[in-house]
């Protein structure tokens, strides 16, 4: 089994400035396999970014992805208040599609 | 408008048995592999299983292997998830889960039917 692991836990930042969020892989994973998931509360998750750089449909260019191998990472170039939310990440290489256990990005 | 709909959660006691249904519309039900995904809340995400477009091939977690069945039917637009010998950590909010067509992810969930596994 893959296992993913998000750093860092929390990320507390002001609107305005740039999060730069880390998924490591326990071992090295194509990145068409990886992809990136917003999840506000009371909410159900949304797809942000598949194949570790492609933003799903409607969501804003300042979410990127990129990454390979084992690391990859989800950048929000310029923070709005409705970016705070925890961040997950995900990867389809094996037939177990295991999440990582997320980053909590909140407001400081 | 597309939409699944999870229903079937409930309270049951360690050691018993549950199925959850998914119903979808707005989309071929058929042209998607689909998926589920459990929460604790206030915890992270947990993938559970999933299944492929024709219910031919399946996946588990390996803390519901050989407990859980996850099952289609491609003319009821319905997915299952026959979930026995339940346990207390088994407790948490189900998704259903479409698949994405053409890339690996998933694009739709539904707002989750709640499951606790207690006595």
């Amino acid at each position: 089994e893959i296992v993913l692991t998000q750093s860092p836990g929390t990320l507390s930042l002001s609107p305005g400035e740039r999060a730069t969020l880390s998924c490591r892989a326990s071992q090295s994973i194509d990145s068409k396999f990886l992809v990136w998931y917003q999840q506000k509360p009371g909410q159900a998750p949304r797809l942000l970014i598949f194949g570790a750089s492609s933003r799903a449909t409607g969501i804003p260019d300042r979410f990127s992805g990129s990454g390979s191998g084992t690391d990859f990472t989800l950048t929000i170039s310029r923070l709005e208040p409705e970016d705070f939310a925890v961040y997950y990440c995900q990867q389809y290489s094996t037939s177990r599609n295991t999440f990582g256990q997320g980053t909590k990005l909140d407001i400081k | 408008e597309v939409q699944v709909v999870e229903s079937g959660g409930g309270l049951i006691q360690p050691g018993g048995s549950l199925r959850l249904s998914c119903e979808v519309s707005g989309f071929t039900f058929s042209s998607h592999w689909m998926h589920w995904v459990r929460q604790v809340p206030g915890k992270g995400l947990v993938w559970v299983s999933r299944i492929n477009r024709d219910g031919s091939a399946t996946s588990y977690a390996d803390s519901v292997e050989g407990r859980f069945t996850i099952s289609r039917d491609n003319a009821k637009n319905t997915l299952y998830l026959q979930m026995n010998s339940l346990r207390a950590e088994d407790t948490a909010v189900y998704y259903c889960v479409r698949g994405l067509v053409g890339a690996y992810g998933t694009d739709v969930w539904g707002q989750g039917t709640a499951v606790t596994v207690s006595s």
